[in-house]
């Protein structure tokens, strides 16, 4: 079985200051990671993926996440938050070998403020 | 090039009445998803289907629920009988490939309110 925890339903970020949005899973095999973000009436938008190789990931709009295996972590950062940030992120994982489903974990939402 | 689009964008029905909520995936992509999003609650994987293959209903939480993906191109998510806690936000999803490297990309969704 697969699974996320999103362990922060919120995180509260002034803008300019770095952010994090933490993410922990777990597989039995190897993992494919992704987070994506939920603005408000809108689809999910992917961001960035972990499949192999380096473990810092850059993606969209800035943000970048950091595999670590022996944590079991893939945590969302940004050097300097913008308002504009601001929505429901999603991580999410799935094992590379054998899933076809994305397991999802609950979401976190961002509020960066003035 | 367009991205996932579904309809209808909202959906108000009775208890009771039967839904079907349709997906036009991304042209090419092999792979189809649907989810659903409850309020305050994460994307709960509903069916997959990959090209020709016999689609993975795991997550389908009821005999209620059925889809089916036509041509391996439009989906339609089929709801009978509804009830209230069906009421959520039904996604659909599609990826390039049935590689589970690829990223998906999803539509606006489909907001239901089963009254």
């Amino acid at each position: 079985a697969q699974s996320v925890a999103q362990p922060e339903d919120q995180v509260n970020v002034a803008e300019g200051n770095p952010l994090t949005v933490k993410c922990t899973y777990s597989v039995s095999g190897n993992p494919y990671l992704f987070w994506y973000v939920q603005y408000p009436n809108r689809g999910l938008q992917f961001l960035l993926k972990y499949i192999t190789g380096d473990n810092l990931v850059k993606g969209s709009y800035g943000f970048e996440a950091e595999f670590n295996k022996s944590q079991t972590s893939f945590h969302l950062k940004k050097p300097s938050a913008l308002v504009s940030d601001s929505a429901l992120y999603f991580c999410a994982v799935r094992d590379a070998g054998t899933a076809s489903k994305l397991t999802f974990g609950t979401g976190t939402r961002l509020q960066v403020t003035l | 090039g367009a991205g996932v689009s579904q309809s209808p964008s909202n959906k108000v029905t009775e208890k009771g009445k039967d839904v079907e909520l349709r997906c036009d995936p991304i042209s090419g992509h092999t792979a189809l998803y649907w989810y659903r999003q409850s309020l305050g609650q994460g994307l709960e994987f509903l069916i997959y289907f990959q090209g020709n293959s016999a689609p993975d209903k795991s997550g389908l939480p009821s005999d209620r629920f059925s889809a089916e993906r036509t041509g391996g191109s439009v989906s339609t998510l089929t709801i009978q009988r509804t009830q209230q806690e069906d009421s959520a936000v039904y996604l659909c999803a599609s990826s390039l490939g049935q590689e589970t490297y690829n990223e998906q990309f999803f539509g606006p969704g489909t907001r239901l309110t089963v009254l």
